[in-house]
């Protein structure tokens, strides 16, 4: 079954410390991989995707993730985190034969110290 | 530029009520989707439709019913809410089998049932 496993629920940091969220994926071939933030009462924005091509993708506010097939992961990162970083990051997968169905990690919840 | 719009933003339901919550988006996406999203469990799909007519069941589609009602909006309906259905509701579009795969979110709907 496909599934989206993000093995943090809670991260704490300093502020101007570098950051590293990890997700790993189950699907039967390499599907394409999203990362989203939502901050408090808010919906979901998209901050990078992965679908092809070079392993190392840049995104907004700074985030960038690598994909590696053979661990099945694409974890995110940024070299120096801001307070307005603190929100709750979500992976996520799609299928590359079926588009319409994506599917999202639990989330991890990230907290910045001043 | 409003993108996807979901009403109400909260509602408080008394066990047994029906409501609909109504979706629509400006953005002239294929296909539109239900989320709910419960505390470390990520977001999980309700049901979701590819395209104008056409409604399919995700993970979790006990307990709702969808309508497309045309391309623009989506709407989604509990028949005789229960607590277990207290939760944040997404609405989300895109295009599937192009580039642009990325999901785009409403604010969300918090809801209630008591």
């Amino acid at each position: 079954a496909q599934s989206v496993t993000q093995p943090d629920i809670h991260i704490t940091v300093s502020e101007g410390a570098s950051l590293e969220l990890r997700c790993n994926y189950s699907y039967g071939a390499t599907p394409y991989l999203f990362w989203y933030v939502q901050s408090p009462g808010q919906g979901l924005q998209l901050l990078l995707k992965y679908f092809s091509g070079d392993t190392l993708v840049q995104g907004i506010k700074g985030f960038e993730a690598e994909f590696k097939r053979s661990q099945s992961s694409f974890n995110l990162r940024k070299p120096s985190v801001h307070w307005s970083d603190a929100a709750e990051y979500f992976c996520a997968v799609a299928a590359k034969t079926s588009y319409d169905k994506v599917i999202f990690g639990p989330g991890t919840s990230l907290s910045v110290i001043p | 530029n409003a993108g996807v719009t979901q009403t109400p933003k909260f509602q408080v339901l008394k066990t047994g009520q029906s409501m609909t919550l109504q979706c629509a988006q400006d953005m002239n996406h294929n296909s539109m989707y239900w989320y709910r999203q419960d505390p470390g469990m990520g977001l999980r799909l309700i049901y979701y439709s590819a395209s104008e007519g056409t409604t399919d069941k995700g993970e979790v589609p006990n307990g709702y019913n969808v309508s497309r009602l045309n391309k623009r909006e989506f709407s989604l309906r509990l028949e005789s809410a229960a607590p277990s259905q207290t939760s944040v509701y997404f609405c989300a579009s895109k295009n599937p089998g192009s580039m642009n795969t990325e999901a785009f979110f409403g604010q969300g709907t918090r809801l209630t049932v008591v």
